[in-house]
């Protein structure tokens, strides 16, 4: 699976979208991009994933670009219980998750 | 709607000592299965998978085992613990078709005394 780099951290102020990068140049045209959160001592949370299209649901949007070397996880209106450490993950089939150190994201009130 | 329950929350062991992980899942038939560690700082290390009864992927050398006695319950096992052992311990499931994502139970946070 392809190897993902994120930002080791960020911050977003209340009430702002918060749009976490992920670089992933090395993705096959099969893989797919999946992002999660971890809030401290709990485990992952699924957020949202996508193949090539930009992808929404109640949580966030995903942008992919269109060579699928990078994307986005865009939360449109942050809140404080979204700080947390937020992870990028290229899979084929979702069944082998190679988790990096991810993003900690910090909203700021 | 399913969910998976993962216990014990929290376990303090001595070195030397025996450990059995348990994990379960409800609402679903035939998951994949999946053991996870993550060291203190760092990020989720994959353990073991399972995509059917008695059948174990192995993804790292170590002290650790697993086993699938039934569909929906996965182990993680070890004969004798080692210090290095300790951390937070994640089981998850996925539905066995397709890229699936998978969903994380809340952990169990294992400390080697």
């Amino acid at each position: 699976d392809a190897k993902t780099t994120q930002p080791p951290s960020m911050d977003c102020a209340e009430g702002r979208a918060a749009n976490l990068p992920c670089n992933h140049s090395t993705i096959s045209g099969n893989e797919y991009v999946y992002w999660y959160r971890q809030i401290h001592s709990q485990g992952p949370q699924y957020i949202i994933h996508g193949l090539k299209n930009n992808e929404t649901n109640e949580m966030a949007s995903l942008i992919i670009t269109e060579d699928r070397k990078s994307s986005t996880l865009i939360l449109p209106h942050a809140t404080l219980r979204d700080t947390a450490v937020y992870y990028c993950i290229v899979s084929l089939l979702g069944n082998q998750f190679y988790f990096g150190t991810g993003t900690s994201l910090t909203v700021i009130p | 709607s399913q969910t998976i329950h993962q216990w014990p929350a929290t376990l303090v062991q001595p070195v030397g000592s025996p450990l059995s992980l348990e994990c379960t899942v409800e609402g679903t038939s035939n998951p994949n299965l999946y053991w996870y560690r993550q060291a203190a700082g760092r990020g989720l290390q994959l353990l073991f998978y399972s995509v059917g009864i008695g059948q174990i992927s192995s993804e790292v050398p170590q002290n650790l085992s697993a086993s699938r006695p039934q569909d929906r319950q996965f182990i993680l096992s070890s004969k004798k613990l080692l210090l290095s052992d300790s951390g937070f311990y994640l089981c998850a499931w996925s539905v066995n078709s397709g890229p699936q994502p998978q969903h994380f139970g809340d952990g169990t946070r294992l400390s080697i005394l």
